[in-house]
């Protein structure tokens, strides 16, 4: 069964305008990471929070964490057409022993208009 | 570096056959993670090699097995393939080899496989 549960499912945009995504998760982390996906390939890596940190910047992206409410945000400032594209939040459950195990939301597909 | 590689990038089998998948990791990664992505399920965690060993398992039947070799290159095997078998097959590599939760995970392209 999947950790997080993305808000909104779709995201339909302009190029220029900010996008916003959630994600809730149920139970307690180590961190929380999001990734990127364009058309059914691979993952790309975006950011990563630790459950001990509240926002992290890397560029036009802004991730926030709130343990008490188990939710994150991904914020892409001044989007682009290539940011079109599906995010996925993932945790990692409190895994222990540097198990390395990803339960992935449902993602958010990003669709931004030029 | 060179990423993580994956092949064959596309399979198509037909039910009841077996299947076997292959991944590069990263070099000097060692741990390597297999994901099932469909329409349906979205991501699952398969499981997860460490040094051959076979750390973390998720919740696929035994039909799905895998093993990691001295180099770290790992394959994933999938006997009497079903059409719900039908989806991309992403592997994953990390360098890390301790604890402080999971790492940043670096996937292949995947392997789109399709069972008729």
């Amino acid at each position: 069964s999947q950790q997080g549960e993305e808000d909104p499912q779709a995201l339909s945009i302009q190029e220029g305008e900010n996008a916003t995504m959630n994600c809730s998760y149920k139970t307690s982390i180590n961190n929380l990471q999001w990734y990127r996906q364009n058309s059914g390939r691979g993952l790309v890596h975006l950011i990563l929070i630790r459950s001990n940190e509240r926002e992290k910047h890397s560029g036009r992206l802004r991730v926030t964490l709130d343990t008490s409410k188990k939710s994150s945000s991904l914020l892409i400032t001044a989007s682009r057409a290539a940011d079109t594209a599906s995010y996925f939040c993932a945790t990692d459950g409190r895994v222990s022993g540097g198990y390395n195990k990803l339960i992935f939301g449902a993602g958010t597909r990003l669709a931004v208009h030029p | 570096k060179a990423g993580v590689t994956q092949t064959p990038r596309y399979l198509i089998k037909t039910r009841g056959q077996q299947v076997t998948l292959s991944c590069s990791p990263i070099s000097g990664h060692r741990s390597v993670s297999w994901y099932q992505q469909t329409p349906g399920q979205g991501l699952q965690f398969l499981f997860e090699y460490f040094s051959e060993t076979q750390r973390n398992k998720g919740n696929f039947p035994g039909r799905f097995s895998g093993r990691q070799f001295s180099n770290s290159r790992s394959e994933m095997n999938v006997s009497t393939l079903e059409l719900g078998d039908s989806a991309l097959y992403l592997c994953a590599s990390s360098p890390r080899t301790s604890g402080g939760g999971t790492d940043t995970q670096y996937f292949g392209p995947g392997t789109r496989l399709t069972v008729l």
